[in-house]
């Protein structure tokens, strides 16, 4: 069964610091893996996907993810934090399978403090 | 804007009523998906349609809930006889065939008293 894990409810992370958010998976085969990111009363915004190919994904707003097939881990991560990343992001997961739903983390609440 | 866009944004009603909430995806888009997302989760799926047809529905959703998309575009998502548990943000999403990105639509927050 397909799983996926954020093991931080809450982050904290100073203005221009760096930040990860962390993330690990369950899956059968190989992974696609997303990071969204939700804003208060929104819907979720894509930030970023691995498919295939290169390990280090980048995406919107200066995030990047790293795909790690022997930890089974997704972490997002940005090198300079601003106050307007706090938000809630959401890590997801869905298997090869034509028929494997997407399934999403539950969540973890960044706060970059200024 | 010619986003994912979800009627109503709120929605209270009484224990008992009927409720009904449409989505309109991204034109072209042939893949819609249904989600429920509580305080402090993560959206959990409910139906996806590929154009007209519905073709997977989750556990959560028991039969007081029923979800078609009659021509292949708008959805719309029914729950009978309302029960409080039933409260929270329901999400729409669509993707374009053959790309796995889903685009959200702002959610329908739902509270029942």
């Amino acid at each position: 069964a397909q799983s996926v894990a954020q093991p931080e409810d809450q982050v904290n992370v100073a203005e221009g610091n760096p930040l990860t958010v962390k993330c690990t998976y369950s899956v059968s085969g190989n992974p696609y893996l997303f990071w969204y990111v939700q804003y208060p009363n929104r819907g979720l915004q894509f930030l970023l996907k691995y498919i295939t190919g290169d390990n280090l994904v980048k995406g919107s707003y200066g995030f990047e993810a790293e795909f790690n097939k022997s930890q089974t881990s997704f972490h997002l991560k940005k090198p300079s934090a601003l106050v307007s990343d706090s938000a809630l992001y959401f890590c997801a997961v869905r298997g090869l399978n034509r028929d494997d739903k997407i399934i999403f983390g539950k969540g973890t609440r960044l706060h970059i403090l200024p | 804007d010619t986003g994912v866009s979800q009627n109503p944004r709120h929605k209270i009603t009484k224990r008992g009523q009927n409720v009904t909430f449409r989505c309109d995806p991204i034109s072209e888009h042939n893949r819609l998906y249904w989600y429920r997302q509580t305080l402090g989760q993560g959206p959990e799926f409910l139906t996806y349609f590929q154009n007209e047809a519905q073709l997977e529905k989750s556990r959560l959703l028991s039969d007081r809930f029923s979800a078609e998309r009659p021509k292949g575009s708008f959805s719309t998502l029914e729950i009978q006889r309302t029960e409080q548990g039933d409260s929270a943000m329901y999400l729409c999403a669509s993707i374009p065939g053959g790309v796995e990105t889903q685009y959200f639509g702002p959610g329908t927050r739902l509270l029942v008293l």
